[in-house]
């Protein structure tokens, strides 16, 4: 257990529909990722927020954005859902922005677009 | 440049053998080499890390050797076990960026009992 936590596990939606997947970092840690997990794409990058800031974005579509909230837990919205977007969702927090410390992922959010 | 080149895919190995994966990346700004184990249904979970002013670091069966001049960094995993049957990415990040990884395709690797 990698004291990270996600939720839901699962989602089932329809195109077109907005889902908000929830993560709650380690505690003590400042700093979440989202990260996307498709077989097409592997692990991507999405975005970054350190202590309730935006600080790095990856490959997001602007249909997805995300914030960072002051209790630190983050939450992911998708909007406009396509069957694309059909993929693991991860989350992962880490101790500092831009240390290079030991990023710890969270379970994962299953999506499932149909 | 922002790649992390992963091999091989897939992985067969006997119980107590030596599985070896590799990885190569062009950017020399990473400085930051974790590698990271998947079971399915599961997150990623650290596994060892290294940074490139060492060549090698070893952790139990576990070992990242780094050869900074060819770019490239391998996992090697010891007397293999079926319980180590799972995928294994390689990843990296940036000096100066906010961290995030850059993970390469993953390989999965399954130890025969």
């Amino acid at each position: 257990d990698s004291g990270v936590t996600q939720t839901p596990k699962h989602l089932i939606t329809a195109t077109g529909q907005r889902v908000t997947l929830r993560c709650s970092p380690r505690s003590g840690d400042l700093s979440v990722y989202w990260y996307q997990q498709s077989l097409d794409q592997g692990l991507q990058f999405l975005i970054q927020y350190y202590n309730g800031e935006e600080r790095a974005k990856g490959n997001i579509l602007e249909r997805f954005s995300a914030q960072q909230f002051p209790d630190l837990h983050s939450e992911l919205n998708l909007s406009s859902l396509e069957l694309g977007d059909s993929a693991l969702y991860f989350c992962a927090s880490s101790v500092e922005a831009m240390g290079g410390n030991e990023q710890f992922f969270g379970p994962g959010t299953r999506l499932t677009v149909l | 440049q922002q790649q992390v080149k992963q091999s091989p895919q897939s992985l067969i190995v006997q119980k107590g053998g030596i599985s070896i994966i590799n990885c190569a990346y062009e950017n020399t700004a990473f400085d930051y080499f974790p590698w990271y184990q998947q079971f399915p249904g599961k997150g990623p979970a650290l596994l060892i890390a290294i940074r490139p002013d060492v060549s090698e670091k070893k952790e139990g069966r576990f070992t990242i050797s780094f050869n900074k001049s060819a770019k490239q960094f391998s996992l090697h995993i010891m007397d293999s076990q079926p319980g180590d049957s799972a995928t294994y990415f390689c990843a990296a990040s940036m000096v100066g960026s906010a961290r995030q990884l850059t993970f390469g395709s993953g390989t999965q690797l399954t130890v025969l009992p």
